[in-house]
């Protein structure tokens, strides 16, 4: 059926790296752009992370601008978000989400989120 | 502080209608139509509701509905029942230099 699958959460000290899975299925994970959307214990939704149907533009929010990539790999229907320099503030429940996009002149996110994963918990304490 | 203005909390009783509002700036819900609206119960993942200001999805009830004036947004839930008891959260697509995506603190809404 169609479904994210995040995985390779876990408990890790700060500063260092962990690398997130998003794995998709039952639908043509090529065609769709992709976001990380992150959600600390009691708290709200913070976006993450985007990147294009193709890999071609990654945007990222400033409190993870220069430790945070995120990548995808459209023949493993796998999205990815590799995290470096870890903080205790990182410690949240990683979502990653679906975009279906638009076409205007090129593709371009729609920036509402039509699919969503379970989430992995990432906790950053020593 | 989010960077879009929710209610911390909202309540009705069944039968009623409700509604949450969402309040930016011009660089994000006055000024796109980028604004969305995310079901969450507790311990499962966000759930999309409305889409571009006031489109619902497939399989999502008519009982939801939104709409936007200016520089807030607002979503509204007639005829509550309870299972429409959860986390509300909304969203829109900024201009922002420093993020594409904003979301509210969201909206604890519960059924009397």
């Amino acid at each position: 059926q169609v479904q994210l699958v995040e995985s390779g959460g876990g408990v890790v000290q700060p500063g260092r790296s962990l690398r997130l899975s998003c794995a998709a299925s039952g639908f043509t994970f090529s065609s769709y752009g992709m976001h990380w959307v992150r959600q600390a214990p009691g708290k709200g939704l913070e976006w993450v992370a985007v990147i294009w149907y193709d890999g071609s533009n990654k945007y990222y929010a400033d409190s993870v601008k220069g430790r945070f990539t995120i990548s995808r790999d459209n023949s493993k229907n796998t999205l990815y978000l590799q995290m470096n320099s870890l903080r205790a503030e990182d410690t949240a429940v990683y979502y990653c989400a679906r975009d279906v996009g638009r076409i205007s002149s090129g593709w371009y996110p729609n920036w509402y989120f039509d699919l969503w994963g379970r989430g992995t918990l990432v906790t950053v304490s020593s | 502080q989010s960077a879009l203005t929710q209610p911390a909390s909202v309540s009705g009783s069944p039968g009623q209608s409700i509604t949450i509002s969402c309040t930016g700036t011009s660089s994000d819900v006055g000024g796109y139509n980028y604004v969305s609206w995310y079901q969450q119960h507790p311990g499962k993942a966000p759930k999309l509701m409305i889409y571009d200001v006031s489109n619902r999805p497939s399989g999502v009830s008519n009982r939801f509905s939104g709409s936007k004036s200016g520089n807030t947004a607002s979503l509204t839930i007639s005829g509550l029942q309870a299972e429409d008891e959860a986390d509300y959260y909304c969203s829109s697509y900024t201009s922002s230099s420093t993020l594409e995506v904003v979301f509210g603190g969201g909206t604890k809404l519960t059924v009397l």
